[in-house]
């Protein structure tokens, strides 16, 4: 069975400073990773995926994530964050199998002045 | 281009009435997929169309099911509600929904069941 594990379910930081939120998955195939954003009242924001290639994944607004395979890990990070970083965040890996996601729990990043 | 829109945004029912949910892809997309998401269970997928064509189904009862349109538009239909059912209800589009094509997200409904 394949699963995918946040490891935080909550992360305070403080404005500026960086911050990384864990996520592993168990599969015995490849996978397609991907990480979404959600704000309060909306739907998930695609942040950035994995597909294949180059590891290190980049997304537009300065948050980056590294696929390793060996420890089944997809992590992201930011440098530094802003106060309109607060929100839940989402690891998803995509299966074999048409239109299916299967999510990690969330991590709730809370970002202070 | 517009997103994924989901209609309504907000509704309240009471145990026993049904539901009709309704999600409209992104245009050009042709695979929609349904998602649960509840604060204990967190995202969970419900079912996945594509042509008008069920391919993929989640471990839900056969209370909740779906169609899709010929111009794949899609409805999520729940009938016999119970409480257990308040949630929010997420709509996803990608192109052909095969698995290295991220999906995109509506607003979503959220269902609360008196």
């Amino acid at each position: 069975a394949q699963s995918v594990t946040q490891l935080d379910s909550q992360v305070p930081v403080f404005e500026e400073a960086p911050v990384e939120l864990r996520c592993n998955y168990s599969s015995s195939v490849s996978v397609y990773l991907f990480w979404y954003v959600q704000y309060p009242n909306q739907g998930l924001q695609l942040l950035l995926k994995y597909l294949s290639g180059s590891t290190l994944v980049e997304s537009i607004n300065g948050f980056e994530a590294e696929f390793n395979k060996s420890q089944t890990s997809f992590h992201l990070r930011k440098p530094s964050v802003h106060i309109s970083n607060t929100a839940e965040y989402f690891c998803a890996v995509s299966l074999d199998s048409w239109g299916k996601l299967q999510f990690g729990a969330g991590t709730q990043v809370v970002v202070t002045p | 281009k517009a997103g994924v829109t989901q209609t309504p945004r907000y509704l309240i029912k009471t145990r026993g009435q049904q539901v009709t949910l309704s999600c409209s892809p992104i245009s050009g997309h042709r695979s929609v997929s349904w998602y649960q998401q509840t604060p204990g269970q967190g995202l969970q997928f419900l079912f996945e169309y594509f042509s008008e064509t069920q391919r993929n189904k989640g471990n839900f009862p056969g209370r909740f099911s779906g169609r899709q349109f010929s111009n794949s538009r899609s409805e999520m239909n729940v009938s016999t509600l119970e409480l257990g059912d308040s949630a929010l209800y997420l709509c996803a589009s990608s192109l052909t929904g095969s698995t290295n094509q991220p999906q995109h997200f509506g607003d979503g409904t959220r269902l609360s069941i008196l």
